[in-house]
């Protein structure tokens, strides 16, 4: 496979439910970012994870939790949430962090859907 | 902090004409900007890169401009086709170099 990958594309869980997401990029980058898109809002950058250092948290609430093996794989651990937390959540990936021009490759996103 | 404005109604036009899409920010010029296409239900796909020391870029159909006095990037489709609908995202770096995206402009060709 090429580019970045992401499993399950679509997810209903139940708010005391436990799940998680996966995100496999094969592109050898070296940053991996959790976006979350809800209707008409833009991109919201969750996490970043540069060598497998997360350097980043964007005021995610604690029942996201992520997860950086490796540079290549990225999981979003996800446990009671809420309703409001049913969105599109996209995984990405670059060259690196602090690359001056910062390209990103976006994963086909996982549906989320929290009952 | 840095905002980043793109029309939220749809643009609407007919095939074969140029589809022209704004991206307005708020507070100082970027190094740099990007414009991605998102697909319903994708992840977004980059297209274009242009730089602050750069007028005008282009590839193949597309072009972008960027006016650093008008704080503004333009973004064209030009010979526009009905592939060419989807929503068009502006996306620039903050003081930290993450990556802050507009909403997103929905472009329609119709045939």
């Amino acid at each position: 496979e090429t580019g970045v990958t992401q499993t399950p594309r679509h997810l209903v869980m139940g708010m005391t439910n436990k799940k998680s997401l996966k995100c496999e990029q094969h592109l050898g980058h070296n940053a991996m970012y959790w976006y979350k898109q809800s209707a008409k809002k833009p991109l919201e950058l969750m996490f970043v994870y540069s060598l497998e250092e997360r350097v980043e948290n964007n005021s995610v609430p604690s029942r996201f939790s992520p997860e950086c093996p490796n540079s290549s794989h990225l999981f979003l651990h996800l446990h009671t949430l809420q309703p409001e937390d049913s969105a599109l959540y996209l995984c990405a990936s670059s060259q690196d962090r602090s690359s001056y021009y910062n390209e990103q490759f976006f994963g086909p996103g996982t549906r989320l859907t929290v009952l | 902090s840095q905002k980043i404005e793109q029309n939220s109604e749809a643009l609407n036009i007919q095939e074969g004409k140029t589809a022209t899409l704004t991206c307005n920010y708020t507070n100082y010029s970027p190094a740099y900007l990007q414009w991605y296409r998102q697909d319903p239900g994708r992840g977004p796909v980059f297209l274009l890169l242009i730089r602050e020391n750069e007028k005008e870029k282009r590839k193949e159909r597309l072009k972008v401009t960027f006016d650093t006095t008008l704080k503004q990037s333009l973004f064209h489709i030009t010979a526009s086709q009905p592939a060419d609908s989807a929503t068009y995202l502006c996306a620039l770096p903050d003081s930290s170099y993450k990556l802050i995206f507009g909403s997103g402009t929905r472009l329609l060709v119709r045939p």
